[in-house]
């Protein structure tokens, strides 16, 4: 399994952009890279999810460098309801088991 | 709605008294989870099933129990629940499309006391 460090916790504004980057080393040929977002005492919410380069849809970006050691969740111009943990997830198919690790997440903070 | 309920949202028991969490959803899902958070520790998962009576260990089982006789129900069960199994529990389903990993969605979460 394709383990995920990703930092304990960001600051922002409204309105800034935030962009949490998650590093996975060990990532296999057949894994995906999903994010989720989870307020307090809720299940998360997934977020988006990609394979390689640029995933764009209405609530975030994901950029996935060519080498996919690593990636990026950009959360653009962010509001205080977006204030929850962010967690990276690396993993494969369902075909090949469905052992999926949640890391310790972003814990993220928007101030007024 | 597509959705993913738990039951119950909230107990209390003592040490040694058997219970089951129920976990339904209504999205015809081959795969469903279990997973327990707590303060620190993040999110693991217990129990997971591919499919109607194919489950299989995640990464903190002992002390769990669980049942796929349905596709859409996934119950867990604690034979002899202790303190440390005190957590917030989420359970999860999710699909495949084309081989591919479908988003998985969480129930609301089960917060269970054992005292």
């Amino acid at each position: 399994l394709a383990k995920t460090t990703q930092p304990i916790s960001m600051d922002s504004y409204e309105g800034q952009e935030v962009n949490i980057t998650c590093s996975h080393n060990n990532i296999a040929t057949n894994d995906y890279i999903t994010w989720y977002q989870q307020f307090p005492s809720q299940g998360p919410r997934f977020i988006i999810q990609g394979y390689k380069t640029k995933v764009t849809n209405e609530v975030a970006s994901l950029f996935i460098p060519a080498d996919r050691k690593s990636s990026t969740l950009s959360l653009p111009r962010v509001s205080l309801s977006d204030t929850a943990v962010y967690y990276c997830l690396v993993g494969r198919t369902m075909a090949a088991g469905n052992k999926l690790t949640f890391g310790g997440g972003t814990r993220v903070l928007v101030k007024p | 709605e597509a959705q993913v309920t738990q039951n119950p949202r909230y107990l209390i028991t003592v040490t040694g008294k058997k219970l089951t969490v129920t976990c339904s959803q209504n999205m015809n899902h081959e795969y469903m989870s279990w997973y327990r958070q707590d303060p620190g520790l993040g999110l693991r998962q217990i129990y997971y099933s591919m499919n109607v009576e194919v489950t299989d260990k995640g990464d903190v089982p002992e002390g769990y129990k669980v049942s796929r006789k349905e596709k859409r129900n996934f119950p867990l069960i604690l034979e002899s629940p202790s303190p440390n199994q005190t957590s917030l529990y989420f359970c999860a389903s999710s699909g495949r499309l084309a081989g591919i990993q479908e988003t998985q969605y969480f129930g609301p979460g089960t917060r269970l006391l054992v005292l």
